[in-house]
């Protein structure tokens, strides 16, 4: 089935450490997007991408970066880990002209 | 940019009775609505949505209600069953323009207990 696959699934990082949460998708869709999810605070969105050569910084971008490697591909990551970066972080996928998301199994990430 | 508040964070009622969870919006522009729905460990999915050219979408036992001028929609579920308890977060955004990403309220924990 097509779908949208986050690796890893789990994480646990030492504080000033690199790291990067991958995220791929077999749905065609050109919208990437990864977001953070904390308690009370929702799904915040940290970057997006409408297509390979278009990257955009979201509400919460300071500390990140990503890489769209392919259609399918859209890295996320950490330069130097720190704690308050502990959260579920979540990819996305849209298409043009659908409004829903598709969303992956989620990167649950713990910073020590 | 758009801002969405959604309340309550926390619902609890018993099974049979209906929940409502409200979320207000802050940018005009936005035309399209959803609700996802996120139930322990696993990712949100889509359970409806409305888009502004309409004020009321039903599919069994949710609805979903907009008010443009007012700026707020809510999401209403009748008989409410214990599978129904999930995290529920609303969104919006402008839909079919190069601003399609969503913007998220902080999530309404339902619990409907037997």
């Amino acid at each position: 089935d097509a779908d949208v696959t986050q690796t890893p699934r789990n994480r646990i990082t030492k504080t000033g450490k690199r790291i990067m949460l991958e995220c791929s998708q077999t749905k065609g869709h050109d919208r990437m997007y990864w977001y953070r999810q904390d308690p009370g605070l929702g799904l915040r969105l940290i970057y997006y991408s409408f297509d390979v050569k278009d990257i955009n910084k979201g509400e919460i971008s300071d500390g990140y970066s990503v890489s769209r490697q392919a259609q399918a591909k859209f890295s996320l990551s950490l330069e130097s880990a720190i704690p308050n970066q502990t959260a579920l972080y979540f990819c996305a996928t849209s298409a043009v002209d659908r409004d829903g998301y598709t969303f992956g199994s989620g990167t649950r990430l713990t910073v020590v | 940019g758009e801002n969405v508040e959604q309340h309550p964070s926390t619902l609890s009622v018993q099974e049979g009775d209906s929940a409502v969870i409200k979320c207000t919006y802050s940018d005009s522009a936005s035309n399209y609505f959803p609700w996802y729905k996120q139930e322990l460990g696993k990712r949100p999915q889509l359970i409806i949505d409305i888009r502004s050219n309409v004020g009321e979408k039903k599919d069994q036992r949710i609805a979903v209600t907009l008010n443009k001028t007012a700026k707020h929609f809510s999401l209403h579920i009748t008989e409410t069953q214990p599978e129904d308890s999930a995290v529920y977060f609303c969104a919006a955004s402008r839909r079919g323009t190069s601003y399609g990403k969503l913007t998220f309220g902080q999530g309404t924990i339902l619990t409907v207990h037997p």
